[in-house]
């Protein structure tokens, strides 16, 4: 089956500009899980959604934003966009809360100039 | 926090070796997941372990938890260079999957 897959592998923006990623879960998971990677703070955990209803929410500023819809995909947008949002951004599918592993795509670089 | 915490933070070994990494955490959990990454690529899901088991096994790996001393251990054997990557620990509880920092293991041909 096909795996997590994230939109875009890669991203250039500039400070102040907004960004919108995307990821598909495996078919059958209903929750996506994201989180932010950078080699200061480590995996940090953003939202995670299940059945289109955001059930956690990390301590990240409003600028951070998520949606999930009906086909469980699930997209996240960070708006007027710092250098310190400069991250490896993942997403993760899974059964359920926490209850088996979760599966995480390859990523979307983000960088921030 | 519910947050794993690993140690130690890197380590290097000789290919053939066993490597043990070592994962401490502060609440109660449901289970507690090891992860291995490559360098800039997305997490892998190694082993689950539920709170009520005290160890298990997946092919060369070998996790134990112990739940009264809140620990767990990730057990490699037989390293190869391939093992070469960042683990991480992940308890689960009540709250959404939560990350440790790390181990960095090195495997050296």
């Amino acid at each position: 089956k096909a795996g997590v897959t994230q939109t875009p592998r890669y991203l250039i923006k500039t400070r102040g500009q907004q960004v919108t990623l995307s990821c598909s879960p495996i078919s059958g998971h209903r929750s996506v899980s994201w989180y932010q990677q950078t080699p200061g703070q480590g995996l940090q955990f953003l939202f995670e959604y299940f059945s289109e209803t955001q059930r956690n929410k990390g301590n990240f500023p409003g600028r951070f934003s998520g949606r999930q819809f009906s086909n469980s995909r699930s997209e996240m947008n960070v708006s007027t966009l710092e250098l310190g949002d400069s991250a490896l951004y993942l997403c993760a599918s899974s059964l359920g809360q926490g209850a088996s592993g979760y599966t995480f795509g390859s990523g979307t670089r983000l960088t921030v100039v | 926090s519910q947050q794993g915490e690993e140690d130690p933070q890197a380590l290097s070994i000789q290919e053939g070796e066993n490597a043990t990494m070592n994962c401490s955490y502060k609440t109660s959990i449901n289970n507690l997941q090891w992860y291995r990454q490559n360098s800039g690529r997305g997490l892998v899901h190694l082993i689950l372990i539920r709170s009520n088991e005290r160890e298990k096994h997946s092919g060369r790996l070998r996790v134990t938890l112990d739940t009264s001393k809140k620990s767990s251990s990730l057990l490699i054997t037989a390293s190869r260079a391939a093992d070469t990557a960042s683990y991480f620990c992940a308890v689960s509880g009540n709250t959404p999957l939560v990350f440790g920092k790390g181990t960095r293991l090195s495997v050296i041909a």
